[in-house]
């Protein structure tokens, strides 16, 4: 069990331009999830994923936002023409199945900051 | 949709005493209540969970207890010591229903030497 990785760890990027963060779950969990976290507020759900099917997208989600997991293995989220509202904590977090039987792991995020 | 309140805020105790962090969930098809530990810079990490047939678990010095029908869960860590300074999280989850975890606002509990 190596964990779950997000990469990069920071990224700091200009306010208009596009940004792609990773995220390689623990190997055989086939559930995989973004969250958004702001300074002083718990996680937000942004989207997950059951192997390659996008199960449900939040509201949070805009039309700039986009999630993929191709092969049902590592996913991407790309962030297109970012805004300062933007800046955040965007942590992924993988299961085995649902929660409820299996528990949620995070990675430890990827820090974003749009000036 | 599922809403989870948490309190308190903040909370700071001395070494050696308790500490208890209080949630409330308005689902009450809700299964599954993990607690999260989140230490500065880190992603989350779990650290207790119970399920909705279960009322209580203990696991050394961290204790949750259930109340299914107040809708009231708890978080009790005895024994308090400064490394368990951090932000605490609890969550709620609907197996069935919209399946992914929905989180409190975060307690920062801070122990005192």
């Amino acid at each position: 069990d190596t964990g779950v990785s997000q990469n990069p760890r920071h990224k700091i990027t200009k306010r208009g331009q596009n940004v792609t963060f990773r995220c390689d779950p623990i190997s055989e969990h086939n559930r995989l999830y973004w969250y958004r976290q702001t300074l002083g507020q718990g996680p937000e759900f942004l989207t997950y994923f059951q192997n390659e099917a996008q199960l449900e997208k939040s509201r949070l989600l805009s039309d700039r936002f986009s999630a993929e997991r191709p092969k049902g293995s590592f996913s991407t989220l790309e962030i297109q023409r970012t805004e300062q509202g933007d800046s955040a904590m965007y942590l992924c977090a993988s299961s085995r199945g649902g929660s409820y039987n299996s528990p949620l792991h995070f990675g430890n995020g990827t820090r974003l900051t749009v000036t | 949709g599922e809403n989870v309140e948490q309190h308190p805020s903040t909370l700071s105790v001395q070494e050696g005493d308790s500490a208890v962090i209080k949630c409330t969930y308005s689902d009450s098809a809700s299964n599954y209540f993990p607690w999260y530990k989140q230490e500065l810079g880190k992603g989350p990490q779990l650290i207790i969970d119970i399920r909705s047939n279960v009322g209580e678990k203990k696991d050394q010095r961290i204790a949750v207890t259930l109340n299914k029908t107040a809708k009231h869960f708890s978080l009790h860590i005895t024994e308090t010591q400064p490394e368990d300074s951090a932000v605490y999280f609890c969550a709620a989850f609907t197996q069935g229903g919209s399946e992914k975890l929905v989180f409190g606002k975060g307690t920062k509990l801070t122990v005192n030497p």
